[in-house]
């Protein structure tokens, strides 16, 4: 069965602090993203990734970085958390060009709040 | 730039009602649609797609069909289940990208 996991469900972090947000998918995937879902604001993508190394800013790129140094793991960073990254955080990954199956697999979640 | 208008939720029906869920897009040249499910608890899901015009896309009773003329890819079931309460999402996918731009969600509930 595919999969994309993401490492925790629930996660309690303080203002200030530095977040790591981790994700691996087992479907040799070369796109992986990272969106966030808030009420009314449906998702809004933060940032993607084409290849290992290669990262791409979206819509809604400010106050996150990420990483992808081997191809199965994405991960995303808030260099110092604010209560305004509170949110649910989904992580996905897709072939490229949805060359395959032309769809998105996502992972269940992590539901950040910041303090 | 490329956009997608979803209808207000939460839609509240009755067991076995029509639902439709209205999907508007702008986009240039000719996006790919798709119609994704989020159960309670979980990521999101593929329901349905349409990668050209007039192509319906249709699983689990449901169906949409892409509409260039009025730029929309409505959902609808004939009729829904207490089961089928979850949020649904419309999104696509520009000409020559690889990044799905979605709605804001609809949520549906279904009462017994």
């Amino acid at each position: 069965d595919v999969k994309v996991t993401q490492s925790s469900r629930y996660l309690v972090k303080r203002t200030g602090e530095k977040v790591f947000l981790e994700c691996v998918q087992d479907m040799d995937h070369e796109n992986m993203f990272w969106y966030r879902q808030d009420p009314g604001l449906g998702l809004r993508l933060i940032y993607f990734s084409y290849d290992v190394k290669m990262k791409e800013k979206g819509d809604i790129p400010e106050g996150y970085s990420v990483s992808r140094e081997k191809k199965e793991r994405f991960s995303l960073i808030l260099e110092s958390a604010s209560t305004n990254q509170t949110s649910m955080y989904l992580c996905a990954s897709s072939s490229r060009g949805f060359a395959t199956n032309e769809k998105l697999f996502f992972g269940s979640g992590t539901q950040l709040s910041v303090l | 730039g490329n956009s997608v208008t979803q209808m207000e939720g939460p839609v509240t029906l009755s067991e076995e009602a029509f639902l439709t869920i209205n999907c508007t897009y702008t986009a240039t040249g000719y996006p790919s649609l798709f119609w994704y499910v989020q159960y309670p608890g979980e990521g999101l899901q593929l329901l349905l797609k349409a990668t050209k015009a007039d192509d319906k896309g249709s699983n689990k009773g449901f169906e949409a069909t892409y509409r260039k003329e009025t730029t929309s890819f409505h959902l609808e079931k004939g009729s829904v289940q207490v089961s089928d309460s979850a949020v649904y999402f419309c999104a696509l996918r520009a000409y020559n990208t690889d990044k799905l731009i979605f709605g804001t969600g609809t949520r549906l509930q279904v009462f017994p």
